[in-house]
């Protein structure tokens, strides 16, 4: 079993609509959770991070946390073609361990 | 504020052949990383530095990669030989805090 898994799309939402982006975790241990957006040959840039369970919001952006299902999401509203990009999700057991992250495209 | 540097941006080298990349950290960041990213892949972490010593390096492959950090701040990483299956992005980041990273533009190594 992977350690962090994140289907890898493509996952296609119309302009305006709400992005869901999903990620599940192997230990249980875990205790810090991040999402990196990575457009097309560029670096990962930290957009949200959760240390708690329920949600945080910042923006448009809200992470959600499930410690007892070992689950952490993230949702876009009000999606722009600037937010197509692939969406990374990590978290911190040990060391930093990323998802191998979903491809997310916004139809205009 | 600066971000993290890296150099080169690009690099091709044929197989067997030696290959290295230098990062410089945002100022005051004390965490440097090392990452490999594989195309369709997530970044894997290679090596972590704290200061001048290593915290982490379960995951490099110690007969043929090597990295250091002298004086805490800059880092090099060497491939020594190169296989093919290193072709991939070298990312950098540095962390002013254990969770926070921030990367580098990246180096992408093609061998062939």
């Amino acid at each position: 079993q992977k350690e962090v898994e994140q289907n890898s799309g493509p996952l296609s939402v119309p302009e305006g609509a709400i992005a869901s982006l999903n990620c599940t975790y192997s230990d249980r241990g875990s205790q810090s959770f991040f999402w990196y957006r990575q457009y097309s040959g560029k670096s990962p840039e930290l957009i949200m991070f959760i240390y708690s369970n329920g949600d945080k919001e910042d923006g448009r952006f809200t992470a959600q946390l499930n410690k007892a299902s070992q689950y952490v999401s993230l949702l876009i509203r009000d999606s722009q073609p600037s937010d197509s990009a692939t969406y990374l999700c990590a978290v911190i057991h040990e060391k930093l361990t990323f998802g191998t992250g979903t491809r997310l495209t916004i139809i205009p | 504020e600066a971000g993290v540097a890296q150099s080169p941006r690009y690099k091709i080298i044929e197989k067997r052949q030696s290959v290295a990349f230098w990062c410089n950290p945002i100022s005051g960041h004390a965490t440097l990383y090392w990452y490999q990213q594989i195309l369709g892949q997530g970044p894997k972490l290679l090596i972590q530095f704290q200061n001048n010593g290593v915290v982490d390096d379960s995951q490099l492959p110690k007969d043929r990669f090597s990295a250091e950090r002298l004086k805490g701040v800059d880092s090099t990483l060497k491939i020594q030989p190169a296989k093919l299956e290193d072709s991939a992005v070298y990312l950098c980041a540095s962390s002013p805090s254990y969770n926070e990273q921030f990367f580098g533009p990246g180096t992408r190594l093609t061998v062939l």
